[in-house]
This record gives structure tokens, sequence and C-alpha cells, in this order.
């Protein structure tokens, strides 16, 4: 079965870090670009970050820019985010997604999602 | 860089068409093919319905149909259903190299 399964969200401090981790099956995985997309409580979906198929090139949106870290080890079908430096606007449903092509297209797969909470 | 501009909530009949519009600008909407629509129920993640503007994934209903003119996308359901009660987001990659979603809209079925 094709599937992305995250893990890693947790309850942090503000100030703090913590890392995402993004498991797929199913799927040729080093073919596809990888994004994380997040949504904040009752409100919509905000693109994160989005990883070459590669691992070669990054983006992030400006939001998270110099504070967060994509990467991805190919050989484990694993996509990661490193969450550093978070505040309270950080917290929000964490989804892993799968691109249609090896860079910028559109998710055609995306994981049920990690709940990442920042609170003291 | 803020939200492309969706209505907050559209509502129709059964068997009714209605048509989601989503305004960006020549930087994202208007400057490139790659704007794709998402379907998202309470609680579940969400599931893409239209890409590259008018193109569906395998499995997708032909109700739904996307196209674009200029900076404004629009996604249109036809002989609205039950199930299609949920929130819709369109996406746009941009010329900063980046990916920019809709404010979102709540579709309603009276």
């Amino acid at each position: 079965e094709v599937q992305l399964l995250e893990s890693g969200g947790d309850l942090v401090q503000p100030g703090g870090s913590l890392k995402l981790s993004c498991a797929a099956s199913g799927l040729t995985f080093n073919n596809y670009a990888m994004s994380w997309v997040r949504q904040a409580p009752g409100k919509g979906l905000e693109w994160v970050s989005l990883i070459s198929n590669s691992g070669g090139s990054t983006y992030y949106s400006d939001s998270v820019k110099g504070r967060f870290i994509i990467s991805r080890d190919n050989s484990k079908k694993m996509v990661f985010l490193r969450l550093n430096n978070v505040s309270a606007e950080d917290t929000a449903i964490y989804f892993c997604a799968k691109d249609r092509r090896s860079n910028f297209n559109s998710f055609d797969l995306w994981g049920q999602g990690t709940m990442v909470v920042v609170s003291s | 860089q803020s939200a492309l501009t969706q209505p907050a909530s559209v509502s129709g009949f059964p068997e009714q068409s209605i048509t989601i519009s989503c305004a960006g600008s020549r930087s994202d909407v208007g400057g490139y093919n790659y704007v794709s629509w998402y379907q998202q129920h309470p609680g579940t993640a969400p599931k893409l319905m239209i890409y590259d503007v008018l193109n569906r994934p395998s499995g997708v209903s032909s109700r739904f149909s996307g196209s674009k003119s200029g900076n404004t996308a629009s996604l249109t359901i036809s002989g609205l259903q039950t199930e299609d009660e949920a929130d819709y987001y369109c996406c746009s990659y941009t010329s900063n190299n980046t990916y920019l979603f809709g404010t979102g809209t709540k579709v309603t079925v009276l």
C-alpha cells in the first residue's frame, strides 16, 4: 500500500526544538520531491518546506526560513523536518506530502499528520 | 506572501453546479500552470482533486473540473452531492520557488 506516516509531534516549549519524521512505503521514493504542509487549529493549509527528489535543493516559506531544516534519507525512504526556536505560531498539525514530480508540481499523497503544540 | 484569495463559503442544492474562485497574481496563478485543488473533510488529510489547472487524478469524479483565466483559477463541482461537503483549497507554485495555498472555501450542500 502506498502511504506516508508521520511521527515526532509533541508538546514543546517556546524556543525549543523538535524533529518530525515521515516514512514512505509502496512508492519509488527517490523519484519525487517531498514537502511539509501545516495546519493550525481551525485554520487553513500553509506550505512549509520542500526538498527535491535528490535532496540537493531545499525551499522554505518565509515564516520558517532560518528556523526549520528539511532533509531526507532516500535509502530509508524518509523525510524529516527539524523545527528550531519554535513559537506559539508554529502550533499545528504537520502533514508530510509527496509531490507528483521531482520538484514543484502538486501533492498527490498525504500522510495523516502529526501534531505539534508549542506551549510553556 | 499573502494567501491566494478564495470565498469563505459557497453553497448549493444537490445536483446543482457551484464554482470556487482562487485569485492570485502574475507571480503565482497567472504565471504558471501549476495550480492544484484539494478537498479536505473534517479531521482528515487533504486529497488532490485537480492538478496542472485542469487535470484530474485517477479516481477523482469527472464532476470536478478546473480552469484558469488570467490571475484567477476556478474549481467547478457539477451535480453537487452530499459527500462533496468539505473544505476546498487551491494551491499555486510561485516565482519565489514556493507554494502558496488559498484561504480555503467551505462548501455546504443545502
